[in-house]
């Protein structure tokens, strides 16, 4: 059925470390993968996605890969900085409905100073 | 933060009554979803509607109600058939030319009493 899981719950780092949330899918036919930040009680901002046709995308600290093979992807956020401290979600588009997301069960990273 | 509204930011409830959420999009997207949240928890979709007057049940819709007569417009009403309805709820809408990437309303909190 419809899974994404996501590792791991929590993530504690110092600030100028790098972070890494992983995620895996089971639909072999999902072609979009965003990641979402959530800070508390706000609504869920999306922060960079990927598309199936490439394996990597990198917007200034933060880059998604994706293994299609393994179905498997990962956030990687370097330099980490307090205001980085938030819920990280991320989601699969399911193939068989339109435009519907599959969440993971979210990371709450804390970047400590 | 414009585009998707929803409203009101918290309601409380008593046992027994409907409820309704209301969710206002401007960005002349065709796609809305509502999503439930729970402490520590992923999103879990409730319902969609790709387009106007017509929706589709999601993960979770046992004890809640849609409709879509307008395209800005995807109210949900929390039935008294749902029997822990005390979460985050969120609303999303999505471009059909940009297939996946949704974006989300500020949330309503609802409380039962």
């Amino acid at each position: 059925g419809e899974n994404v899981e996501q590792h791991p719950s929590t993530l504690s780092v110092q600030e100028g470390d790098s972070a890494v949330i992983k995620c895996t899918y089971s639909d072999s036919a999902s072609n979009y993968f965003p990641w979402y930040k959530q800070e508390l009680g706000k609504r869920p901002q999306l922060i960079i996605d990927i598309r199936s046709n490439v394996g990597e995308k990198k917007d200034q600290r933060i880059a998604v890969t994706l293994n299609k093979t393994a179905k498997h992807f990962s956030l990687h956020i370097t330099e980490t900085q307090p205001e980085d401290s938030a819920v990280y979600f991320c989601a699969a588009k399911f193939s068989g409905g339109y435009n519907k997301l599959i969440f993971g069960a979210g990371t709450r990273l804390a970047v400590h100073p | 933060d414009g585009g998707i509204t929803q409203s009101p930011k918290y309601l409380f409830r008593k046992e027994g009554q409907n409820v309704t959420l209301s969710c206002e999009q401007n960005l002349n997207h065709d796609a809305m979803y509502w999503y439930r949240q729970d402490p520590g928890q992923g999103l879990r979709l409730i319902y969609y509607s790709q387009i106007v007057n017509d929706f589709q049940k999601g993960d979770i819709a046992e004890g809640y109600s849609v409709s879509r007569e307008k395209k800005e417009s995807f109210p949900l009403t929390v039935t008294s058939a749902q029997k822990n309805p005390t979460a985050f709820y969120l609303c999303a809408s999505s471009d059909s030319g940009r297939a996946g990437e949704q974006f989300f309303g500020p949330g309503t909190r609802l409380t039962v009493l």
